[in-house]
């Protein structure tokens, strides 16, 4: 079964950079064929997606947060990670990783559990 | 960037009933639109993709239909944990989805 998990600092202040990794456990992540995903929800919103990376390293980012975001891969860890810079209120969330799997089309099948990121001094 | 509406915000439907959900693209994604259902404190579960393909483990009681501009989502004989906020997403370029609706009981 897989599962995903979201993990890092639940504040950060105002024109830090937000990080965060999602660790993946159940065997898809080594199989190259899935596109990892990080996914917010705003609070009392709808969901934005934020970007992709693939096994191999390549990314695909949000046009709107595209400036501020690194998505990283560490294959030896099974893991994933978002940085986004300069962060400020609006960028308060529930963080979410999630997979798409092939033909990676945008179709989310596995999600973390969410991580409530707060943006604060 | 594509813009999804669902209507309506909020829909109260009996138990047993039928619910229909409505999404409206701002221009054409084809098929390219999926469903996803949310619980409070949970993470989405995606339902439907390419507009009317229901994913694995997912009852028949939820179906998708549409292409082009507009979809709808139709929950036949709605059980007590189907009353959550459903969203739609579009992937005919990059990611985006609708602002939810809420499906309460009556």
């Amino acid at each position: 079964q897989v599962q995903l998990q979201e993990s890092g600092p639940g504040l950060v202040k105002p024109s830090q950079t937000l990080s965060l990794t999602c660790t993946v456990s159940g065997g898809s992540f080594s199989s190259g064929d899935y596109y990892w995903n990080w996914i917010r929800q705003r609070p009392g919103k709808g969901l934005e997606w934020i970007g992709f990376i693939s096994y191999t390293g390549s990314t695909y980012y949000n046009p709107s947060l595209k400036s501020r975001i690194i998505i990283s891969v560490d294959t030896s860890k099974n893991q994933f990670s978002l940085k986004l810079s300069s962060v400020t209120a609006a960028d308060t969330a529930v963080y979410y990783c999630a997979r798409d799997p092939p033909p990676n089309t945008f179709n989310f099948d596995y999600w973390g559990q969410g991580t409530l990121v707060t943006v604060s001094s | 960037e594509i813009v999804m509406t669902q209507s309506p915000a909020t829909l109260s439907v009996s138990p047993g009933e039928r619910a229909t959900l409505s999404c409206r693209a701002s221009q054409s994604v084809s098929s390219n639109l999926a469903w996803y259902q949310q619980k409070p404190g949970q993470a989405p579960r995606l339902l439907i993709h390419g507009a009317s393909t229901r994913a694995t483990t997912i009852p028949a009681r939820f179906s998708g239909s549409g292409s082009g501009t507009e979809f709808t989502l139709t929950i036949s004989g709605l059980q007590s944990e189907d009353f959550a906020v459903y969203y739609c997403q579009q992937y005919n370029i990059w990611p985006t989805f609708g602002q939810g609706t809420r499906v309460e009981i009556k």
